[in-house]
């Protein structure tokens, strides 16, 4: 089945810096990649998402890049802010956005005032 | 719009209990719904998929008798862990699918302490 990787797993950039979480994933047929941005005790929120037929997509201040040759994809922050801290997870999934998700193992992103 | 409420969103109770979590779509329906854990500082791990109207689908290791999920209207779907204990308290979060192929949607979880 398929496999997520995420990496790193704490990540402090300082105020206004930009920061990447990347991932990788082992099913070749995965075609939806979200990313998710979970504060403490809530729920997950869908920030960004990428499908297999797009290299790149960008919202704001928010980036994901895919690479389906070396089957990896990436969130930018730009112009980090302290409420940009959370945990972040990447995800991936076969059947598109209506199909089960295998998540990542999170990254946890300080961002210093 | 899209709203996904779960019930309880804490609950404390004694080893050997068994515990039903709701996961209701509150403005949608949702054909699909699927059921995570998360334990402290770790990653979602999807528990199992619930399908309206069929017996849900178990990702390998989750034990289908110990956590009964029964999806029996296009709104509501539950999962029952029978016989709790210690090691079942976690983070349990469910997401529903719209029929209109949108994103899932996730509830707020429950927070669940066996004692």
């Amino acid at each position: 089945g398929e496999n997520v990787e995420q990496h790193p797993s704490t990540l402090s950039v300082q105020e206004g810096d930009s920061a990447v979480i990347k991932c990788t994933y082992s099913d070749s047929a995965s075609n939806y990649f979200p990313w998710y941005k979970q504060e403490l005790g809530k729920r997950p929120q869908l920030i960004i998402d990428i499908r297999s037929n797009v290299g790149e997509k960008k919202d704001q201040r928010i980036a994901v890049t895919l690479n389906k040759t070396a089957k990896h994809f990436s969130l930018h922050i730009t112009e980090t802010q302290p409420e940009d801290s959370a945990v972040y997870f990447c995800a991936a999934s076969t059947t598109g956005n209506t199909g089960k998700l295998i998540f990542g193992q999170g990254t946890t992103l300080q961002v210093k005032p | 719009g899209a709203v996904v409420s779960q019930h309880p969103s804490w609950v404390i109770c004694k080893s050997g209990t068994s515990v039903k979590i709701e996961c209701r779509s509150l403005d949608f329906q949702a054909t699909t719904m699927f059921w995570y854990r998360q334990f402290p500082k770790q990653s979602l791990m999807l528990m199992a998929t619930s399908n309206e109207g069929s017996k849900a689908t178990y990702e390998q290791g989750v034990e289908k008798d110990k956590f009964l999920i029964n999806h029996a209207s296009l709104t509501l779907s539950t999962l029952t862990v029978t016989s709790a204990h210690p090691e079942d308290s976690s983070f349990y979060i469910c997401s529903a699918r719209p029929t209109n192929n949108q994103p899932q949607h996730f509830g707020d979880g429950t927070r669940l302490s066996i004692l």
